[in-house]
């Protein structure tokens, strides 16, 4: 059964400072990811999406991933994070199967420090 | 505007009563999903229908029910079997697939459910 594990519950940065966010998946084939992230009391956005094609990819409000297969990773990154960053930040990976369904990690809840 | 609407925002019930959360998504999406999310487990899968008239269970599908009649709607009962119902509650949709891709979910604002 495919799993994905986000380590960090919660992390606090500088705002300015750069951000990785952790995400490590169990699947049985070519994995197909998500980030998305989380406002307080609001529905999720996509972030980005790996599917296939350069393992670095580029996303929304100036993030990136890069989809590690030999470490089974997805990580989140940001070289600079602002304020507005603040929200948490969850991995996903699909299935083929009946369904299509996404399979979520725990998530990680991201507070910015003046 | 093209979207996911989730009402009410906000709903409290009593104990020992269903209550019926709506989405609505004006996407021409072929499949829709009910999620519930807790605090520190991420999100999971309640039910998911991928065309009118038909849906399955998901992970924790026990004291849920939902319809699927009408393509744009995907309503979702919490029965009073449900034995810990509070949680918030997210909708989502995707299209249909086609050979050799994979869509992601759209998701609605949620809605929160508490038990008094």
């Amino acid at each position: 059964a495919q799993s994905v594990t986000q380590p960090d519950i919660h992390i606090t940065v500088s705002e300015g400072a750069s951000l990785e966010l952790r995400c490590n998946y169990s699947y049985g084939a070519t994995p197909y990811l998500f980030w998305y992230v989380q406002s307080p009391g609001q529905g999720l956005q996509l972030l980005l999406k790996y599917f296939s094609g350069d393992t670095l990819v580029q996303g929304i409000k100036g993030f990136e991933a890069e989809f590690k297969r030999s470490q089974s990773s997805f990580n989140l990154r940001k070289p600079s994070v602002h304020w507005s960053d603040a929200a948490e930040y969850f991995c996903a990976v699909g299935s083929l199967r009946a369904g299509n369904m996404l399979t979520f990690g725990g998530g990680t809840r991201l507070m910015v420090k003046p | 505007d093209g979207g996911i609407t989730q009402s009410p925002k906000y709903l409290f019930r009593k104990e020992g009563q269903n209550v019926t959360l709506s989405c609505e998504q004006n996407l021409n999406h072929d499949a829709m999903y009910w999620y519930r999310q807790d605090p520190g487990q991420g999100l999971r899968l309640i039910y998911y229908s991928q065309i009118v008239n038909d849906f399955q269970k998901g992970d924790i599908a026990e004291g849920y029910s939902v319809s699927r009649e009408k393509k744009e709607s995907f309503p979702l009962t919490v029965t009073s079997a449900q034995k810990n119902p509070t949680a918030f509650y997210l909708c989502a949709s995707k299209p249909k697939m086609v050979a050799d891709s994979y869509n992601e979910q759209f998701f609605g604002p949620g809605t929160r459910l508490t038990v008094l």
